[in-house]
């Protein structure tokens, strides 16, 4: 059974600092997803990594891959109020199929 | 642009209930999901559909069914609703990841 796990899953930051969300996956893959969820929306994907070592960055998110460790991460750089969403980490399985983290519910402060 | 549609957005049932939720999209994807998404839980897979005919479960199936009707659609069916499905559903479909998400079905069941 695969299983994902992200911390921290609540996250409160001030505006400015930096922080970085880890999301563990107990099986092997190589394609991990990240996706933002705003209050009472749908999801938005946000980064597609598909190979070790994989770096994307977007504005104040990067987001990385290490299938050895069967890690990923999430970091946030001078975090703004904009960036206040729920984060979920994803990993295929069944070819097809996502297995979702819980989520990391960030909220930014001033 | 449609993207994935869900139909429909709020509904109330009572204990013993059926109700079927529609979705479609209009991005030729052949690869359609059904998950829930349950406070503290993330999202859960509950079918999927990996090409048009074939359907298969995902994590949480008990007390759902499923119907591709065509490979723009794909209908998930409570036959006799329990409280436990309280949740909001969302649809997503993908070819290639990532999966794209629909808006969700908010389903209260009394």
């Amino acid at each position: 059974e695969l299983k994902v796990e992200q911390n921290p899953l609540f996250l409160s930051m001030q505006e400015g600092k930096n922080y970085t969300i880890y999301c563990n996956y107990s099986t092997t893959s190589d394609r991990l997803y990240w996706y933002r969820q705003d209050p009472g929306k749908s999801l938005e994907s946000l980064f597609v990594l598909l190979s070790n070592g994989a770096v994307k960055q977007e504005g104040r998110l990067m987001a990385s891959l290490d299938t050895k460790a069967r890690l990923s991460t999430l970091h946030i750089t001078a975090a703004v109020h904009d960036l206040s969403a729920t984060y979920f980490c994803a990993v295929i399985y069944s070819g097809y199929a996502l297995n979702f983290g819980k989520g990391t519910s960030l909220l930014v402060t001033p | 642009n449609a993207g994935v549609t869900q139909t429909p957005k709020f509904q109330v049932l009572k204990t013993g209930q059926s109700m079927t939720l529609q979705c479609a999209q209009d991005m030729n994807h052949n690869s359609m999901y059904w998950y829930r998404q349950d406070p503290g839980m993330g999202l859960r897979l509950i079918y999927y559909s990996a090409s048009e005919g074939t359907t298969d479960k995902g994590e949480v199936p008990n007390g759902y069914n499923v119907s591709r009707l065509n490979k723009r659609e794909f209908s998930l069916r409570l036959e006799s609703a329990a409280p436990s499905q309280t949740s909001v559903y969302f649809c997503a479909s993908s070819d290639t990841q990532p999966q794209h998400f629909g808006d969700g079905t908010r389903l209260s069941i009394l």
